[in-house]
């Protein structure tokens, strides 16, 4: 079965301060993607980033970094100096290529806020 | 031309009501997905369609009936539905079936039952 987990309902932090949003997925499969979505206020999901299980190695984008691990089936989001805009909810998704591929699966999300 | 545009973006609705939500993309992709979001919960899966052809229904109540005329367009007939049923419906596209690709989402049309 494929599961994500974001322990993390909320998290409140300062502007300008760094915040890493955790992810733990469980999947059988040897072959899978992992992904990160940002649903600000206006509903629309919007795609941050995919990573296959075959390339653990780290990404930056700008202010936004991953951290794929599958020693311990995790794939943290950072995101660096934070700003407000940045206030979102915030989605990591799986999607086996042997099983339930005709799904993503998601996590129950995790609230950002960000102080001015 | 933005990605997936659903309409309405906010329905409130009888639970006698019959009303339609409506999806459509022009970004020649050929999956289209139904997601219903509520509260605290993960976004639940609905329907898939490829190629216009229903391949997926999760389990989903036959008081929500999905319509799918071509590639580009996708709805979802509503009727005598429950309270419970109040939550953001977002639809989805994909170039290909299957999640391995990502999915483009629209912003969502918030039903309300009452």
């Amino acid at each position: 079965a494929q599961k994500v987990t974001q322990a993390q309902t909320e998290i409140s932090v300062v502007e300008k301060e760094d915040v890493t949003l955790d992810c733990v997925y469980e999947t059988r499969d040897t072959t899978y993607y992992l992904f990160w979505y940002k649903q600000p206020p206006s509903g629309e999901l919007v795609f941050l980033i995919r990573r296959n299980s075959f390339d653990e190695q780290n990404e930056i984008s700008g202010r936004y970094s991953w951290n794929f691990q599958k020693s311990t089936s995790s794939f943290n989001f950072t995101i660096t100096a934070s700003q407000v805009v940045d206030s979102a909810v915030y989605f990591c998704a799986l999607s086996g290529v042997q099983t339930g591929a005709n799904n993503l699966f998601f996590g129950t999300g995790t609230r950002l806020t960000v102080i001015p | 031309e933005t990605g997936v545009t659903q309409t309405p973006r906010h329905l409130v609705m009888g639970m006698t009501n019959k009303k339609s939500l409506k999806c459509e993309q022009h970004l020649g992709h050929n999956a289209m997905y139904w997601y219903k979001q509520s509260a605290k919960k993960p976004l639940e899966l609905m329907f898939v369609y490829n190629f216009k052809e229903q391949t997926e229904n999760n389990s989903v109540p036959s008081r929500f009936s999905p319509e799918c005329p071509n590639s580009s367009h996708l709805f979802l007939h509503l009727h005598t539905l429950q309270p419970e049923d109040s939550a953001l419906y977002l639809c989805a596209s994909s170039r290909w079936t299957g999640g391995n690709y990502g999915y483009t989402f629209g912003s969502g049309t918030r039903l309300t039952v009452v």
